[in-house]
């Protein structure tokens, strides 16, 4: 089965702090991607990579970056967290574009920013 | 902006009976649909996939697709306690083939 390990399941921040979310697919996938989700809003696109060193735009980029140094790792950076980036962090993969093919979800990190 | 709607719910349903889950696509150039459970704590999984016209059966689960109505919908035959949870529709046009999900129907069946 495939796994996506993100690596934390809670986490506390400070307003101001610079924050890391990391996620780690182990089945070779080409595409990741990172959402959140909030109570009533669904599951909106953050930002996602096609493959290694690549990284797109999803609907809701500002505020976040990303990198993909290693074709495994995807990185959510919040390179200043404010209190409206709480909330629950998703990342996903897949086995590369196509019609058929699905996400695999990581079990989220739940992001409090105080 | 491509939209994706569900009715937010909750949909309450008996234990036994057919729930049944709606959700229209704003992107007449969609060509893959995708419903994803969702239990309360947990990630989304998926459960089916449908990406031509008319009807997909897995089990208890039956996606059916209207392409020229923009409409896909979920059916549950003999709704069991445990199907209780979120349901994601999601859907994805060609190309870069990028899922835009709803906010998801909640269903809760009762015994």
């Amino acid at each position: 089965d495939v796994k996506v390990t993100q690596s934390s399941r809670y986490l506390v921040k400070r307003t101001g702090e610079k924050v890391f979310l990391e996620c780690v697919q182990d089945m070779d996938h080409e595409n990741m991607f990172w959402y959140r989700q909030d109570p009533g809003l669904g599951l909106r696109l953050i930002y996602f990579s096609y493959d290694v060193k690549m990284k797109e735009k999803g609907d809701i980029p500002e505020g976040y970056s990303v990198s993909r140094e290693k074709k495994e790792r995807f990185s959510l950076i919040l390179e200043s967290a404010s209190t409206n980036q709480t909330s629950m962090y998703l990342c996903a993969s897949r086995r590369d574009r196509g019609v058929n093919e699905k996400l695999f979800f990581g079990s989220g990190t739940q992001l409090s920013v105080l | 902006q491509k939209e994706v709607e569900q009715n937010s719910g909750p949909l309450s349903v008996p234990e036994g009976a057919i729930a049944s889950l709606n959700c229209t696509y704003s992107d007449r150039g969609s060509q893959s649909f995708f419903w994803y459970r969702q239990y309360s704590g947990k990630s989304p999984e998926l459960i089916m996939f449908i990406y031509s016209n008319g009807d997909k059966e897995d089990g208890r689960f039956t996606a059916q697709l209207n392409k020229a109505s923009q409409y896909v919908s979920l059916l549950i035959r003999d709704s069991q306690p445990s199907d209780s949870a979120t349901y994601l529709c999601a859907v994805a046009s060609g190309g870069s083939y990028i899922p835009t999900f709803g906010r998801g129907t909640s269903l809760i069946v009762h015994p």
